[in-house]
């Protein structure tokens, strides 16, 4: 079993609906949780991150996560073509742990 | 835009021969990280330098080295190149070695060995 997994979709919505993207994980050591954006050719832009479980909320995004089912969600609402994009999830004990990334499109 | 630069941004490179990847910081960050990320992947941990001293390793060969200067620029040498190099490299700059959770990263090298 990979420490993190991730759907690499990809997932295609229509703008302005709510988008739902996941990872679990095996490692029950991780304390931090992050989510980045990576669109084509660039590199990966930190959008949040979150320490141990809970919800957090910047703008039109939601990240949740819940260690007692190894699972963390990110959230993006009325969603706008600009946010097509590949989506990392990411995790940190002593180093930084990534998922395969979740190729998002939002179709106009 | 981070404020981490890297260079060169296209790399052409012939198996068995040898590489040197360049990054500069952002401004007051000390600690700089160094991934591999295949196509279709998420980045790998390759190492960290805090310091100018190596502060973890992910699983690598040793023909990955690094090094981080006082001015907090870094480089990622490879040597004796393999058809599986063939990547991005990304680096990515924290204020703290315990920070990392909130890593900036630079726009990447592309490798390609052939």
């Amino acid at each position: 079993q990979k420490e993190v997994e991730q759907d690499p979709g990809p997932l295609s919505v229509p703008e302005g609906a709510i988008v739902s993207l996941n990872c679990t994980y095996s490692n029950s050591a991780f304390q931090y949780f992050m989510w980045y954006r990576q669109y084509s050719r660039k590199g990966p832009e930190l959008l949040m991150y979150t320490y141990s479980s809970g919800n957090k909320e910047d703008g039109r995004f939601t990240a949740q996560v819940d260690k007692s089912s190894k699972y963390i969600s990110l959230f993006i609402r009325d969603s706008q073509p600009s946010d097509s994009a590949t989506y990392l999830c990411a995790m940190s004990d002593d180093k930084i742990i990534f998922g395969k990334g979740t190729r998002l499109h939002i179709l106009p | 835009e981070t404020g981490v630069t890297q260079s060169p941004t296209h790399l052409i490179k012939t198996r068995g021969q040898q590489v040197t990847l360049r990054c500069s910081s952002q401004s007051g960050h000390n600690t700089v990280s160094w991934y591999q990320q295949a196509l279709g992947q998420g980045p790998q941990f390759i190492f960290q330098y805090y310091r100018e001293e190596e502060n973890g390793r992910g699983n690598f060969p040793p023909r990955f080295s690094g090094l981080q200067f006082p001015n907090y620029s870094s480089e990622l040498n490879v040597n004796a190149l393999e058809l599986d190099d063939s990547a991005l490299y990304l680096c990515a700059s924290t204020r703290g070695r315990e920070t990392s959770y909130e890593q900036y990263f630079g726009p990447g090298t592309r490798l390609t060995v052939t």
